[in-house]
């Protein structure tokens, strides 16, 4: 069964912080990595993963993963309050009868005060 | 990305009611799912809502319990039957369009049953 930990479960920071939220992972055939951000109901789709040592970044936000750990790491840089928020980290199986399935981590729960 | 509508954003039910929600996208989508978020819990997959077919379910939900509907490739209903207050979650369906895409959320229909 897939499995999915992200650590800490829950954080607080104050703004201009910079923090690092974690992902480790069990698939049977990994496919691909994603981050998402959740403020109210909806996840908002972050970065996808899918290849070791490659960088993403989008503004103050990057993402990194190792295939052969088995793990990915987000960055935040200078915090902000708008930040808060659980951060979710889900795996994509390849192919098969998993196909397209996410299974995510129990999330972090971000709080960035003022 | 897929402008994804789900509704309703939110409702209060009786127990032993049934309420059917709608995910609605702005475009053809390969797939569908339909997920569940209980109180303080991580996403879990109830199922994957297939074009023309009966939905895949995922261990622990049945289809008497969670009926689902696809009735072509930018529509799915997902019904939660005989309410509980164990059924009181938020409610998310994800689209994609193929496996090296990632899957966006519809809004989210937040679901508490007395």
């Amino acid at each position: 069964e897939d499995k999915v930990v992200q650590s800490p479960l829950s954080l607080v920071v104050h703004e201009g912080d910079t923090v690092t939220l974690n992902c480790s992972y069990e698939v049977t055939n990994f496919r691909s990595l994603l981050w998402y951000k959740q403020e109210k109901k909806a996840p908002t789709f972050l970065f996808m993963l899918t290849s070791s040592g490659i960088e993403k970044k989008s503004g103050r936000l990057s993402s990194i993963l190792d295939k052969k750990e088995l793990f990915s790491i987000l960055n935040i840089t200078a915090t902000q309050t708008g930040d808060s928020a659980v951060y979710l980290c889900a795996v994509v199986p390849s192919g098969g009868t998993s196909y397209g399935k996410l299974t995510f981590g129990q999330g972090t729960i971000l709080t960035v005060h003022p | 990305s897929a402008v994804i509508s789900q509704k309703p954003s939110r409702d209060i039910c009786q127990r032993g009611t049934s309420l059917t929600i709608q995910c609605q996208v702005d475009s053809q989508v390969t797939m569908m799912f339909w997920y569940r978020q209980q109180p303080g819990q991580s996403l879990t997959l109830i199922a994957t809502a297939n074009q023309g077919s009966e939905a895949t379910y995922e261990s622990g939900f049945v289809i008497d319990k969670f009926p689902i509907s696809r009735p072509n490739l930018t529509f799915s209903t997902l019904t939660v039957s005989n309410m509980s207050p164990e059924d009181s979650s938020i409610y998310l369906c994800s689209v994609g369009t193929g496996s090296n895409q990632p899957q966006h959320f519809g809004d989210g229909t937040r679901l508490s049953i007395l």
